[in-house]
């Protein structure tokens, strides 16, 4: 089978930097990807990451380490409006979807 | 505008009767998938399709069904054999679910709450 580990929730100031941890165990690997979502809303795609090493978008930015198994979305100068949850989610195989871990709520405080 | 559409957003039900919950895409996705989500929960796979005329289940498929008769759209039916079925459901598609890259683009979901 396949797991995804994350934090439940993770609280954090505007303006400060939060990391957002994931651990996975899987059969096969086919990269992570991240995903948002505010309350009460549809999740969005935010990164993927096959390879080991940092992607940057604005101030999201997504890592992986595949001989770790884990992976962080980093995200910068925090908004009110970065509160939200975010998920990390794997492919089981190359022919399966998406399997979701069960989200880290992050709350952003002034 | 491309997008997927659920309907409707909060949908009521008598426990014991079946409901059908609508998704549609006009985004030419060839794969589209339905969850399930608990509060405090991650998103779980009912099912999912690749092409027309063929779904797998997910996870957690019992008490629940599936068509896809047209590309653009895959209901969901939440049958009275689903033992707890008051959930937000959420609708996806991607491109093609094969491989490594697969951004799923989500619908607004649905709110289903079983009286």
């Amino acid at each position: 089978g396949q797991s995804l580990e994350q934090p439940s929730e993770v609280t954090a100031v505007e303006g400060a930097i939060v990391q957002i941890n994931c651990t996975y165990q899987t059969s096969g690997f086919y990269g992570l990807s991240w995903y948002q979502q505010h309350d009460g809303g549809a999740p969005t795609f935010l990164s993927y990451n096959a390879l080991d090493g940092l992607e940057e978008t604005g101030r999201f930015s997504s890592f992986l380490s595949r001989s770790d198994s884990y992976g962080y979305l980093l995200l910068q100068e925090l908004q009110m409006k970065d509160s939200a949850s975010y998920f990390c989610a794997v492919p089981t195989s190359g022919n399966t979807p998406l399997v979701f871990g069960k989200g880290t709520r992050l709350s952003v405080i002034a | 505008d491309g997008g997927i559409t659920q309907s409707p957003k909060y949908l009521f039900r008598k426990e014991g009767q079946n409901v059908t919950l609508s998704c549609e895409q006009n985004l030419n996705h060839d794969a589209m998938y339905w969850y399930r989500q608990d509060p405090g929960q991650g998103l779980r796979l009912i099912y999912y399709s690749q092409i027309v005329n063929d779904f797998q289940k997910g996870d957690i498929a019992e008490g629940y069904s599936v068509s896809r008769e047209k590309k653009e759209s895959f209901p969901l039916t939440v049958t009275s054999a689903q033992k707890n079925p008051t959930a937000f459901y959420l609708c996806a598609s991607s491109q093609d679910y094969r491989g490594g890259y697969n951004e799923q683009f989500f619908g607004p979901g649905t709110r289903l709450t079983v009286l």
